[in-house]
């Protein structure tokens, strides 16, 4: 039982370059999310799924897209990279019921030169 | 967007002593998260609190959410060298039926000497 994995652990891009950050859960969880931490902010919601075939926008959407592909699986995609983008990316899952805890992957170190 | 606010910003501290930080908002919430973040990890969730007034520990933790409702405390006791690593609050607020309103603090981070 792993939880929430995450790949690439480590990416550096060039402006302009795309990419996709994949995430999966092995815990049968309803609802997945993707956020992105800065220095001194807190976790900001990108996107999230609240169950599969679903995908909504969160706080900061602009730049990302996403696909919930099976109920495991979740993806963030930076179709142009932007300098901007340069960041912590944490993927999360919950199993939907009651609890609010979110299970978080161990991040994935962006950085876009 | 919505800011929440954690008080302190960092702390050095020596094994043994007790820590308290706080998290407080404009708004009021309807429930409060504390995470702790090791480094190169993820978040992972110490406690969560529900309603106002309500006290909750884990282990040397424990966790109030303010009556105001406008903000929480997490006080950690007779601290050792693995606490050291970054707190986070998160409040949630409204409706929120897949766990996409909550707001994140921007961490205390906490160091303890030998």
């Amino acid at each position: 039982n792993a939880g929430v994995t995450q790949t690439p652990k480590f990416q550096v891009l060039k402006t302009g370059q795309s990419m996709t950050l994949q995430c999966a859960q092995d815990m049968n969880h309803n609802s997945m999310y993707w956020y992105r931490q800065d220095p001194g902010m807190g976790l900001r919601l990108i996107y999230y799924s609240a169950s599969e075939g679903t995908t909504d926008k969160g706080e900061v959407p602009n730049g990302y897209n996403v696909s919930r592909l099976n109920k495991r699986e979740f993806s963030l995609r930076l179709e142009s990279a932007a300098p901007s983008q340069t960041s912590v990316y944490f993927c999360a899952s919950r199993t939907g019921i009651v609890s609010y805890e979110q299970y978080f992957g161990p991040g994935t170190r962006l950085t876009v030169t | 967007g919505q800011q929440l606010n954690q008080s302190p910003q960092s702390m050095f501290i020596q094994e043994g002593e007790d820590v308290s930080m706080n998290c407080t908002s404009s708004s009021i919430f309807n429930t409060w998260l504390w995470y702790k973040q090791d480094p190169g990890e993820g978040p992972v969730l110490l406690i969560a609190l529900y309603k106002a007034g309500e006290l909750t520990s884990n282990g040397r933790l424990t966790a109030q959410f303010g009556i105001t409702r406008k903000d929480s405390f997490l006080n950690i006791s007779a601290s050792i060298p693995s606490d050291v690593g970054i707190y986070f609050c998160a409040g949630r607020k409204g409706r929120d039926n897949y766990g996409q309103n909550f707001v994140f603090g921007p961490g205390t981070r906490l160091s303890v000497l030998p």
